[in-house]
């Protein structure tokens, strides 16, 4: 069982869109984190999320939004998609808020057109 | 803002030989924390250590910590083909009235040559 799961893998759009990206761990872990990350492999942080409430909101637009629907699920939703918002985009969960080691999924490739 | 650095941002070895690798974060710690991420995949995480910490093992992997100076080092021994990956430190630190969870360095892109 993968411990924790995103989807889609890959994701092409056009400009101006609005897409979803899911994730699921199952890990009974009480945290959750979106990580970007840019063609130069740096890793930024943009959200977690800590028993369904946000944690952490860093300055990201705010055509983006985490949604948290359960403890074991956090997806992110992007509205007005950019050229700038391509990236790859990487789930991750951990027992507790940067005290511990965190699992990461596959990451989802995003490409706008 | 980024925390760690890592240094070199590339580095390419011999299969057989030993890597090294360099990690500077700015501000205090909690935790340092080690990943791997082979090309096209996810973080995978491979060790920890503690701000009480100096050094610690795991299998061929060594890291010291030295908060004095702010800096850590992995040392990967006898590498092998299969250790070719980008290697990330990332500090974990705790920042009054909320945790601020990994931050992450740009990562050493690690080829071993066979």
């Amino acid at each position: 069982d993968t411990a924790v799961s995103q989807t889609p893998k890959y994701l092409v759009t056009q400009m101006g869109n609005d897409k979803s990206i899911k994730c699921e761990q199952n890990l009974g872990h009480d945290t959750m984190y979106w990580y970007k990350q840019d063609s130069k492999k740096f890793l930024k942080i943009m959200f977690s999320y800590n028993n369904k409430e946000l944690i952490i909101n860093e300055t990201v637009p705010n055509r983006f939004s985490p949604k948290s629907p359960d403890k074991a699920h956090l997806n992110l939703h992007i509205n007005s998609l950019e050229l700038g918002d391509s990236a790859v985009y990487f789930c991750a969960s951990s027992q507790a808020f940067g005290f511990t080691e965190a699992f990461f999924g596959q990451g989802t490739r995003l490409t706008v057109v | 803002s980024q925390q760690g650095e890592e240094d070199p941002q590339a580095l390419s070895i011999q299969e057989g030989e030993n890597a090294t690798m360099n990690c500077s974060y700015k501000t205090s710690i909690n935790n340092l924390q080690w990943y791997r991420q082979n090309s096209g995949r996810g973080l995978v995480h491979l060790i920890l250590i503690r701000s009480n910490e100096r050094e610690k093992h795991s299998g061929r992997l060594r890291v010291t910590l030295d908060t004095s100076k702010k800096s850590s080092s992995l040392l990967i021994t006898a590498s092998r083909a299969a250790d070719t990956a980008s290697y990330f430190c990332a500090t974990g630190q705790y920042s009054g009235g909320g945790a601020d969870g990994l931050t992450f360095g740009k990562g050493t892109h690690l080829i071993i040559q066979p």
